[in-house]
C-alpha cells in the first residue's frame, strides 16, 4: 500500500540555520504530496503542497519540490527561526485518504 | 484556514467506562470527516470516514462497535470510546475536508488516558 518515511526527529538546529526535513514515498500513480505542521497544543496545519511532478510548493519561507524519479518530496528552508520549532508531517493522497509520515520534531535554538 | 475545535482536549477515565469526545468545525460546513489516533512517536492513523448523515466508513482493523461516531451535522462530529482499556489511551484527532482538493483542517487533538 502507500506510504510515507521521513526522517527521525529530533532536528536541533541554531536560529538562521539551513533546513532539510527528508521525506521519500511509495504510491500507486501520482499522488498530490503534503508538508503539515503541527505547533505545540495546536492542530495539524496544512503547509505547502504539489499536485504534480516537478511542482514545487512553497509557504512561509519553506519549500519543497515534487520529484518523481526520487519519489521524494524533501521539506527545506533558507534559515530557521525559533518560531519554526513544531513537528512536521510529510503526507500524500492515496485513494483519498491521507497518509502520513510518523513526523520530525523540529527545535530551534536562539 | 478553516478552525476546527476538539473537547475535552485531555481526559483521564477508569477502565470499563465509555468517553465521548466533540469535534466541531467552527466557520465553515463540512461533508466528509475523519478520524485519526496517533500513538507517541508514530504517525496519524486513520480510523474512520464518515459523511454527513450516514454511517461511518471504518478502516481496517478498526472496531466499529467499540469506536462509535455519529456525524450529526455538518459542523458536529463526535466519537465515543465505549469500555475504553488502557490499551485505547492515544491521541484522538478529528478532521474535516472542506473542498475538492483534499485538503483536510484538523483539529488539536484530545489526549486519552485510561488508567
Amino acid at each position: 500500500g502507500d506510504s510515507v518515511t521521513q526522517m527521525e526527529g529530533p532536528v536541533t538546529l541554531s536560529e538562521e540555520a539551513f533546513l532539510t526535513i527528508n521525506c521519500t514515498y511509495t504510491a500507486t500513480g501520482y499522488p498530490s504530496l503534503f508538508w503539515y505542521v503541527q505547533y505545540p497544543g495546536e492542530g495539524l496545519q496544512l503547509l505547502l503542497k504539489a499536485t504534480k511532478a516537478d511542482d514545487k510548493g512553497s509557504n512561509k519561507g519553506f519549500e519543497a519540490t515534487y520529484r518523481k524519479e526520487t519519489t521524494s518530496f524533501h521539506l527545506e528552508k533558507g534559515s530557521v527561526q525559533v518560531s519554526d520549532s513544531a513537528v512536521y508531517f510529510c503526507a500524500l493522497v492515496g485513494f483519498q485518504k491521507l497518509v502520513f509520515g510518523t513526523g520530525t520534531r523540529l527545535l530551534v535554538s536562539p | 484556514g478553516a478552525v476546527v475545535s476538539q473537547h475535552p482536549s485531555w481526559v483521564i477515565c477508569k477502565s470499563g467506562t465509555s468517553v465521548k469526545i466533540e469535534c466541531r468545525s467552527l466557520d465553515f460546513q463540512a461533508t466528509t470527516m475523519f478520524w485519526y489516533r496517533q500513538f507517541p512517536k508514530q504517525s496519524l492513523m486513520l480510523m474512520a470516514t464518515s459523511n454527513e448523515g450516514s454511517k461511518a466508513t471504518y478502516e481496517q482493523g478498526v472496531e466499529k462497535d467499540k469506536f462509535l461516531i455519529n456525524h450529526a451535522s455538518l459542523t458536529l462530529s463526535t466519537l465515543t470510546v465505549t469500555s475504553a482499556h488502557p490499551e485505547d489511551s492515544s491521541f484522538y484527532i478529528c478532521s474535516y475536508t472542506a473542498n475538492s482538493y483534499n485538503e483536510q483542517f484538523f483539529g488539536p487533538g484530545t489526549r486519552l488516558t485510561v488508567l
